[in-house]
């Protein structure tokens, strides 16, 4: 079971808005904002979209914004596109021992 | 160019060690953290640990905290995650990645290619 809980999955059709949640707690996503998100293709290595929850590296898409209320951070992608469909993961700094935690990961599907 | 390369794909056999790397560059290697992240066959990925190569502060996972070791050589700027006794459900892809910035906690940018791992007998 994975320290901060996403949904498994979420679909979209192209042009329109989706936001995947992420859920953790105070000791993390709560406390800090230090919330990031990741891309992952099939059979590729994780990109890096969001970082500190709501800044996205360089040449990265401004279609994809994130935000946090809480304990739960967020990430929207709007004017879905097919190539959005991938695998999302969150993670944020955490007060424990292991300094950073994972979500599960959430599978959008372009309808 | 900021790069983390990884070693090569390992088959190994249960009980047997290992030690696989990734070899930073085009950065300070001493002021980054380095993570280690698992991706088993279909699955997503999971935290492993996380190291300072500066001054080898080193975090782990409660899940694989005692299962492997992490460590880095800044003389050569590489660093290592390594197994004293492989077992079959560690087959996966093992991925370093860099944290995105001094400045932040969040993020990991650039990410290894990726280790594969396979443990059979």
């Amino acid at each position: 079971q994975s320290a901060l809980t996403q949904p498994a999955s979420v679909s979209g059709s192209p042009g329109q808005s989706i936001t995947i949640s992420c859920t953790g707690t105070s000791s993390d996503i709560g406390g800090y904002n230090f919330v990031s998100w990741h891309q992952q293709h099939p059979g590729k290595v994780p990109k890096l979209l969001i970082y500190d929850v709501t800044y996205r590296p360089s040449g990265v898409s401004d279609r994809f914004s994130g935000s946090k209320s809480g304990n739960t951070a967020s990430l929207t992608i709007s004017g879905l596109q097919a190539e959005d469909e991938a695998d999302y993961y969150c993670s944020s700094y955490t007060i424990s021992s292991s300094l950073v935690v994972f979500g599960g990961g959430t599978k959008l599907t372009v309808l | 160019e900021v790069q983390l390369v990884q070693s090569g794909a390992e088959v190994k056999k249960p009980g047997e060690s290992l030690r696989i790397s990734c070899k930073g560059s085009g950065y300070s290697f001493t002021t980054y953290w380095i993570g280690w992240v698992r991706q088993m066959p279909g699955k997503g990925l999971e935290w492993m640990g996380i190291i300072y190569p500066g001054d080898s502060e080193t975090r782990y996972s409660p899940s694989f905290q005692g299962q492997v070791t992490i460590s880095a050589d800044k003389s050569i700027t590489t660093a290592y995650l390594q197994w004293s006794s492989l077992k079959t459900s560690d087959t996966a892809m093992y991925y370093c990645a860099r944290m995105y910035s001094t400045e932040t906690l969040s993020g990991f940018d650039p990410w290894g290619q990726g280790t594969l791992v396979t443990v059979s007998s």
